[in-house]
């Protein structure tokens, strides 16, 4: 069965420093990888996402993550934290079968900005 | 770019009455929308499947019949909860993607949620 770990639940750094939240997936074959973020009382918003292809995928406000089949990992990075970005932020993996209408997501990563 | 609109964002219910959430595209039609559950500190978890014009495909474990769900239009998906009670107080997130986009890989847009809280 598809699954998704989010090993940190909370992760606070200061402003302007680096960021990498950690997911590990487990999938029989390559999944679809997400990355979206949550906004206290919000919905879901997705910042990039991996089908194939180059291993490293940009999106949008400055993040990019980094499939490492080897390690059954899609880290998301981002070099310089804005206090804006303190979110809770969540992997999900979806099966290329049926068009990746499931998305199974990790139990999320909170993250605090300190000015 | 594609939204998605939740109705009402919050509500508060007496236990044993019914709520009803809605879930539109605004701009765009699916023949597919997803509702999820999400529960304090948790993550998503899929309900249900809401197929336009057909019964709801529903996941392991969610009574179908305490979660009605209705999808009578291409841009409307409807969540019913019958009887609530406390414990279905949680956060409700529906998603949708554009039908017209034939791609398998065509992006899944969400809601902002519903908080549902039973007293």
């Amino acid at each position: 069965a598809q699954s998704v770990t989010q090993p940190d639940i909370h992760i606070t750094v200061s402003e302007g420093a680096s960021l990498e939240l950690r997911c590990n997936y487990s999938y029989g074959a390559t999944p679809y990888l997400f990355w979206y973020v949550q906004s206290p009382g919000q919905g879901l918003q997705l910042l990039l996402k991996y089908f194939s292809g180059d291993t490293l995928v940009q999106g949008i406000k400055g993040f990019e993550a980094e499939f490492k089949r080897s390690q059954s990992s899609f880290n998301l990075r981002k070099p310089s934290v804005h206090w804006s970005d303190a979110a809770e932020y969540f992997c999900a993996v979806g099966a290329p079968s049926g068009g990746y209408n499931k998305l199974i997501f990790g139990a999320g990563t909170r993250l605090a900005v300190h000015p | 770019g594609a939204v998605v609109s939740q109705h009402p964002s919050w509500v508060i219910c007496k236990s044993g009455t019914s709520v009803k959430i809605e879930c539109r595209s605004l701009d765009f039609q699916a023949t597919t929308m997803f509702w999820y559950r999400q529960f304090p500190k948790q993550s998503l978890m899929l309900m249900a499947t809401s197929n336009e014009g057909s019964k709801a495909t529903y996941e392991q474990g969610v009574e179908k019949d305490k979660f009605l769900i209705n999808h009578a239009s291409l841009t409307l998906s409807t969540l019913t909860v019958t009887s609530a009670h406390p414990e279905d107080s949680s956060f409700y997130i529906c998603s949708a993607r554009d039908s017209k986009v034939g791609s398998s890989t065509a992006p899944l847009h969400f809601g902002n949620g519903t908080r549902l809280t039973v007293t």
